[in-house]
């Protein structure tokens, strides 16, 4: 099983701050992606990234995928209370018997404070 | 509109009492996948579905069954619901099987969530 360590758990903030969200793991992936969830929805996709040592840029939000494609970041400059919600990554199986899976970390709850 | 429809979205049972949670996407995905959230445990995979009569284990499969007849339905089945069972399931369709390179992001659509409570 790939497992996916995803930190922190928890960030509480105030309007203006920057923020990084970490994913970790010893398995590589195939490609990693981030998803957004909103209270009472289901995830939606914020970006997906393919190539190790890839970033990629959302308006303030930056993504980067790791040289090995085993770990993979997100940063958030000024944050916005529009912000706030669960952030998700999920890393797709390399091949094998992992082809199909998608594992998830365990989320970060994000609070931004006006 | 484009999106995937789960069934019920709410449902309180007892144990033992069989039940399946319905899921139809209507914008003719391959890949179709369920989802339980639990907290502090983020999304765990129950089954996939690569295509029709296609389906494979995820990582906490035990307790569940799973079909794939036509393209758009992927039902969960739970033949004998006991408590920790209990929880948020998401069934997520995707035009192509995540993992596959770009430029196919792979892209999972979710839908609402079904709430399962069992007693």
């Amino acid at each position: 099983t790939q497992l996916l360590e995803q930190s922190p758990q928890f960030l509480s903030i105030q309007e203006g701050e920057n923020l990084t969200v970490y994913c970790n793991s010893s398995s590589v992936f195939s490609s990693l992606q981030w998803y957004r969830q909103e209270p009472g929805e289901g995830p939606v996709l914020l970006v997906t990234v393919v190539t190790g040592g890839e970033v990629k840029k959302l308006k303030r939000l930056t993504f980067q995928f790791g040289d090995a494609r085993k770990d993979s970041s997100l940063h958030i400059t000024a944050a916005q209370p529009g912000d706030t919600g669960l952030y998700l990554c999920a890393g797709a199986g390399a091949g094998g018997t992992s082809y199909g899976k998608l594992t998830f970390g365990q989320g970060t709850i994000l609070t931004v404070h006006p | 509109e484009a999106q995937v429809t789960q069934n019920p979205r709410y449902l309180i049972t007892v144990t033992g009492k069989k039940l399946t949670v319905t899921c139809s996407q209507n914008m003719n995905h391959e890949y179709m996948s369920w989802y339980r959230q639990d907290p502090g445990l983020g999304l765990r995979q129950i089954y996939y579905s690569m295509n029709v009569e296609v389906t494979d284990k995820g990582d906490v499969p035990e307790g569940y069954k799973v079909s794939r007849k036509e393209k758009r339905n992927f039902p969960l089945i739970l033949e004998s619901p006991s408590p920790n069972q209990t929880s948020l399931y998401f069934c997520a369709s995707s035009y192509e099987t995540p993992g596959i390179a770009a430029p196919n992001t792979g892209e999972l659509f979710f839908g609402e969530g079904s709430r399962l409570t069992v007693l």
